[in-house]
């Protein structure tokens, strides 16, 4: 148990569907966040919630669609996606968005779009 | 803007002996924190050692310990007596504060991936 669980594990789309990433914690943190993880690339950050408000979106495509419906469920929603967006996409917590202690990631969802 | 610059992508250590990976950092803020992560096969990326940058003394976990050089930016991450389950792929990460309204910035260096051989 990772404290922080994401499903699906793998992910097959293609370009005109819609899917969900989900992401969950137990942990009582306030803050989650999405990353995307492509080969060789740093870790791309893609949107922070804390306390189940939006904080940052670091201009991501509108193709990406968070939500944060409590502060123990975060959503990535997937429609009409290119194959470029295939990629690792994880998940993370922390006790507050201005913690010092790092973060807890997930496991991740291998996507991939064909 | 903050850079993380991980120059090794791959590494190779025998098994029981010591391995050190290289990170260097670039930044004009002067309170800071440095990380290391590993990302085993299972994907799950694991925090292995922080570094608080107002900290002279380097930070030791266990097998892991630190080279924290601040004039110099640079934050490299030794593992004594390497395991099987240290093969993985290791990321610095540089953080610093951000406003209670965004958040903390971090950002990762593009990783190293160390094997371990039996």
């Amino acid at each position: 148990e990772t404290g922080v669980t994401q499903t699906p594990r793998h992910l097959v789309m293609g370009m005109t569907n819609k899917k969900s990433l989900k992401c969950e914690q137990h942990l009582g943190h306030n803050a989650m966040y999405w990353y995307k993880q492509s080969a060789k690339k740093p870790l791309e950050l893609m949107f922070v919630y804390s306390l189940e408000e939006r904080v940052e979106n670091n201009s991501v495509p509108s193709r990406f669609s968070p939500e944060c419906p409590n502060s123990s469920h975060l959503f990535l929603h997937l429609h009409t996606l290119q194959p470029e967006d295939s990629a690792l996409y994880l998940c993370a917590s922390s006790q507050e968005a201005t913690t010092n202690y790092g973060y807890t990631f997930g496991s991740g969802t291998r996507l991939t779009v064909v | 803007a903050q850079t993380v610059t991980q120059s090794q992508p791959e590494m190779s250590v025998q098994e029981a002996e010591t391995v050190t990976l290289s990170c260097t950092y670039d930044t004009s803020e002067s309170n800071y924190y440095l990380f290391w992560y590993k990302q085993p096969p299972s994907r799950q990326m694991i925090l292995v050692i922080r570094q608080e940058a107002y900290k002279q003394q380097n930070a030791t976990e266990n097998r892991f310990s630190v080279n924290f050089q601040k004039a110099a930016k640079s934050f490299s991450l030794k593992i004594s007596d390497s395991q099987l389950g240290d093969t993985a792929m290791y990321f610095c990460a540089f953080m610093k504060h951000g406003g209670a309204n965004t958040g903390n910035q971090f950002y990762f260096g593009t990783g190293t991936s160390l094997t371990v051989i039996p």
